[in-house]
């Protein structure tokens, strides 16, 4: 049960978009269940889910921020940027073998 | 609304045992799978053991395998975590959260209870 692999740190200007990868394998992000979510995590807080089942917004959260998946990576991308988008964020994804669910590495945005 | 609040963590010595609970409110409990999450100091989430909604599926991370045990009461709307054999590497800031979408969308978690394993 390995970490899904995340950039350590993407950044981008007010206004811009940027996008996060998260590279896994066949039995976990690249398997067919599509269970990715995306979780951000503001200094101090409580993760936050953004993106569930690869794409899907919960009620609630802006429509800059959306996922896709490509093979074994999935993506977050985030669209006009925002200072308060300025978080460390999180993929995660169903594993079939072993069954479990298993989180990224991290990724810090820092909106300059 | 939906609350989860954790407790039980605190100082225990290598090789000791805990049990961390979790009251949930403000939903029916007995319909959801449940998580733990934990987050040692400084680094990132690591997914550690969840529960089907009536106990019959529990699944864990390879590292507490033998070691934790999930449970839950729905009668008390509330999850548990045994710790026992506790090693320094399971320091961590224990989450509780809420599996909204049975797909590992946690849209509700608990404000964490510390474990700290230290001699």
């Amino acid at each position: 049960q390995s970490a899904l692999t995340q950039p350590a740190s993407v950044s981008g200007s007010p206004g811009q978009s940027i996008t996060i990868s998260c590279t896994g394998t066949s039995s976990d992000v690249g398997v067919a269940y599509n269970y990715v979510s995306w979780y951000q995590q503001q200094p101090g807080k409580v993760p936050k889910l953004m993106i569930y089942n690869v794409s899907y917004r919960p009620s609630g959260v802006s429509n800059r921020f959306s996922g896709s998946k490509s093979g074994n990576t999935a993506f977050l991308s985030i669209s006009g940027l925002q200072a308060e988008d300025e978080a460390d964020y999180y993929c995660s994804s169903y594993s079939s073998s072993p069954l479990a669910y298993v989180f990224g590495t991290g990724t810090k945005v820092t909106v300059l | 609304e939906v609350q989860l609040v954790e407790s039980g963590g605190g100082l225990v010595q290598p090789g000791g045992s805990l049990r961390l609970s979790c009251a949930a409110s403000g939903f029916t409990f007995s319909n959801f799978w449940m998580t733990w999450v934990r987050q040692a100091p400084g680094k990132g989430l690591e997914w550690v053991a969840n529960i089907k909604q009536d106990a019959s599926a529990k699944y864990y991370v390879d590292s507490v395998q033998g070691r934790f045990t999930i449970s839950r009461d729905n009668a008390k709307n509330s999850l548990y975590l045994q710790m026992s054999s506790l090693r320094a590497e399971d320091t961590a800031l224990y989450y509780c959260a809420r599996d909204h979408y049975a797909s590992g969308s946690y849209d509700s978690w608990g404000q964490g209870t510390l474990v700290t394993v230290s001699s």
